[in-house]
């Protein structure tokens, strides 16, 4: 079973910038894996932020970005707030109809 | 703007069927791809799997022998069966559309999930 990774969790100071990745345990991550990113707060539904690997979803502010960092898929928020603490999920396209979700990351800002 | 809604028992029997339906409201489940998606509580999300309007369907392998998703065009609806389940299928289930038409693809919009608990 292909196991998608991701922090588990990270830390920012309010208006600080932080990157979160998503690797493969046995390859690395290219745009051909479709990279998307989804916030959960809790007891709500994940919000789509980033799809296509870099295309923000209809109301996403520009604060919140999306990139290939080496072999991971990356998310980075400038000018963090704190309505951003938030568990951030990556998923990945695996070919052949079949997608994976990261372990998900838990953003604390502080 | 396309709303997706879960519904079906909070609470099945071990052992036991596990069934939900997502109601599409606002758009017409023909021509997209739509998904069904767990969140174990407290924990994250597990992709189950996604059927095409038409019925094609895939499924998470670890889940394969024990799931089927299908789709009733005439209804805008499609539904979730997970057999045999234990407490460990205890989770929210969402449901979501895929954005597009075609691979690859990702998930939105979302349906809010529902809570479902395996116990006797």
């Amino acid at each position: 079973q292909t196991v998608v990774t991701q922090e588990p969790s990270f830390s920012v100071s309010p208006g600080g910038t932080v990157t979160l990745t998503c690797g493969l345990s046995s390859a690395s991550v290219s745009t051909n894996y479709c990279p998307s990113w989804y916030q959960q707060t809790p007891g709500q539904a994940p919000r789509t932020l980033i799809y296509n690997t870099n295309t923000r979803s209809s109301g996403v502010p520009d604060r919140f970005s999306g990139s290939i960092l080496g072999n991971k898929a990356a998310l980075t928020i400038t000018g963090a707030q704190a309505d951003d603490e938030s568990d951030y999920y990556c998923l990945l396209y695996m070919g052949s109809g079949s997608w994976v979700f990261g372990g998900g990351t838990k953003l604390t800002v502080l | 703007q396309v709303q997706l809604q879960e519904s079906g028992p909070g609470l099945v029997k071990p052992s036991e069927t596990l069934s939900l339906t997502c109601t599409v409201s606002g758009g017409s489940i023909s021509g997209r791809y739509w998904g069904w998606i767990r969140q174990p509580p407290g924990k994250g999300l597990e992709w189950i799997g996604y059927v095409y309007y038409s019925g094609n369907t895939n499924y998470n392998p670890s889940l394969k022998s024990r799931v089927s998703i299908s789709v009733d065009t005439s209804k805008n609806q499609f539904s979730l069966k997970l057999s045999s389940v234990t407490a460990a299928d205890t989770a929210i289930y969402f449901c979501a559309r895929y954005a597009t038409s075609t691979f690859p693809n990702w998930f939105d919009p979302w349906g809010q999930g529902t809570l479902v608990i395996v116990s006797s």
